[in-house]
């Protein structure tokens, strides 16, 4: 079974510094890999996702992601962040070609964007 | 546009009581799915299902049931609450599956129970 996982569990970062925030995942089978956002009190929305093709992934508000196969990662970044940025990041992966129809979720990182 | 749209979003239940959490969604979608959020823990999926009269189960599906009757509507029933679903819960719709389509989330569901 696939699975996913997100070491940092808080990332404290100042404004307009670069962030990485760090996805790692389990499969046997080839995977879709996404990233999703959570604002406070809010559900989550999609910020970007891998399918296939180029490994460098663009998604909105600046936000960029790799997919790295061989270290089974897809990383998430932003050059310079912002206040607004504060809010939970979650990774997720589903199963590419199998029956099942699930997305599994990451525990989530929270970044806390300070001035 | 309303999207996805869950009642009640919070609800404070007894040990033993049952209660319903509904979710509807007016974007058509095939696809909805109904997930738990704990601190520590991230999202994990209950049921979901593919089409009006399929449901399946998810990581966690102990203690909920679920139907699909219609397209719009994908209710979450708890027969008999215990303390540790205590939790945050979501609902969520794709036109096309959680493979490699886009989850649209309700707003989420406070739910007590003690």
């Amino acid at each position: 079974a696939q699975s996913v996982t997100q070491l940092d569990s808080q990332v404290p970062v100042f404004e307009e510094a670069p962030v990485e925030l760090r996805c790692n995942y389990s499969s046997s089978v080839s995977v879709y890999l996404f990233w999703y956002v959570q604002y406070p009190n809010q559900g989550l929305q999609l910020l970007l996702k891998y399918l296939s093709g180029s490994t460098l992934v663009k998604g909105i508000n600046g936000f960029e992601a790799e997919f790295n196969k061989s270290q089974t990662s897809f990383h998430l970044r932003k050059p310079s962040v912002h206040i607004s940025d504060t809010a939970e990041y979650f990774c997720a992966v589903s199963v590419y070609g199998g029956a099942t129809n699930k997305l599994i979720f990451g525990t989530g990182t929270l970044l806390a964007v300070q001035p | 546009n309303a999207g996805v749209t869950q009642t009640p979003k919070f609800q404070v239940l007894k040990t033993g009581q049952s209660m319903t959490l509904q979710c509807a969604q007016d974007m058509n979608h095939e696809y909805m799915s109904w997930y738990r959020q704990d601190p520590g823990m991230g999202l994990r999926l209950i049921h979901y299902s593919v089409g009006a009269g399929i449901t399946d189960q998810g990581e966690v599906p102990n203690g909920y049931n679920v139907s699909r009757s219609t397209t719009e509507d994908f209710p979450l029933r708890l027969l008999s609450a215990a303390p540790s679903q205590t939790s945050v819960y979501f609902c969520a719709s794709s036109s096309g599956g959680a493979r490699t389509g886009e989850l649209f989330f309700g707003e989420g569901s406070r739910l007590t129970v003690l």
